[in-house]
């Protein structure tokens, strides 16, 4: 268990919906990230919370954003989504801006 | 920008055999590297990192990487692959502070 903990597991939606996704990063880190992973494209990097401030964006698309509250969780928000968008959504954190991440078990999303 | 190369996609090895996965990866100056692995439907969980000093590092699980400043490689081995190894690895690297930046993993078969 690595103290991030996502949620939901598993989320089956339609094409042209939004999702929410959550993120509680383990107690006392203070940067979050998230990830997404799917066949084609693997492990892509799309976005970083560093203590509520947006620090790195990266193969973010513009339907997506995300944002961290002053408790330190985090929610990504996918919005008018598509097929491609089908995939395995991870957070991870850690205390500062180094070090290993440590990273939750994942929020699947399946889009129809 | 720092990329990430996992040369063998898939790699079939006997249990009790030995394992190397390599990795090799571009930054101008020596990044942190990490490996770490992924079962199925899990989350990522860290085998080892490699910040400086020693050059061979050890990590969970019988695990161990040595880090080869002049190949830009940070290959994993392990001396007796168990069953329970099978899995998907991915060598990682931050050279910013902002971001992993993953391969695109090794997936490992361990054949009884």
């Amino acid at each position: 268990d690595s103290g991030v903990t996502q949620t939901p597991k598993h989320l089956i939606t339609a094409t042209g919906q939004r999702v929410t996704l959550r993120c509680s990063p383990r107690s006392g880190d203070l940067s979050v990230y998230w990830y997404q992973q799917s066949l084609d494209q693997g492990l892509q990097f799309l976005i970083q919370y560093y203590n509520g401030e947006e620090r790195a964006k990266g193969n973010i698309l513009e339907r997506f954003s995300a944002q961290q509250f002053p408790d330190l969780h985090s929610e990504l928000n996918l919005s008018s989504l598509e097929l491609g968008d089908s995939a395995l959504y991870f957070c991870a954190s850690r205390p500062t801006v180094a070090g290993e991440l440590f990273f939750g078990e994942g929020s699947r999303l399946t889009v129809l | 920008a720092q990329s990430v190369t996992q040369p063998d996609i898939h790699i079939t090895v006997s249990e009790g055999a030995s394992l190397e996965l390599r990795c090799n990866y571009s930054y101008g100056a020596t990044p942190y590297l990490f490996w770490y692995v992924q079962s199925p439907g899990q989350g990522l969980q860290l085998l080892l990192k490699y910040f400086s000093g020693d050059t061979l590092v050890q990590g969970i699980k019988g695990f161990e990487a040595e880090f080869k400043r002049s190949q830009s490689s940070f290959n994993l081995r392990k001396p007796s692959v168990h069953w329970s190894d099978a899995a998907e690895y991915f060598c990682a690297v931050d050279a910013s502070g902002s971001r992993l930046t993953f391969g695109e993993g090794t997936q490992l078969t361990v054949n009884p």
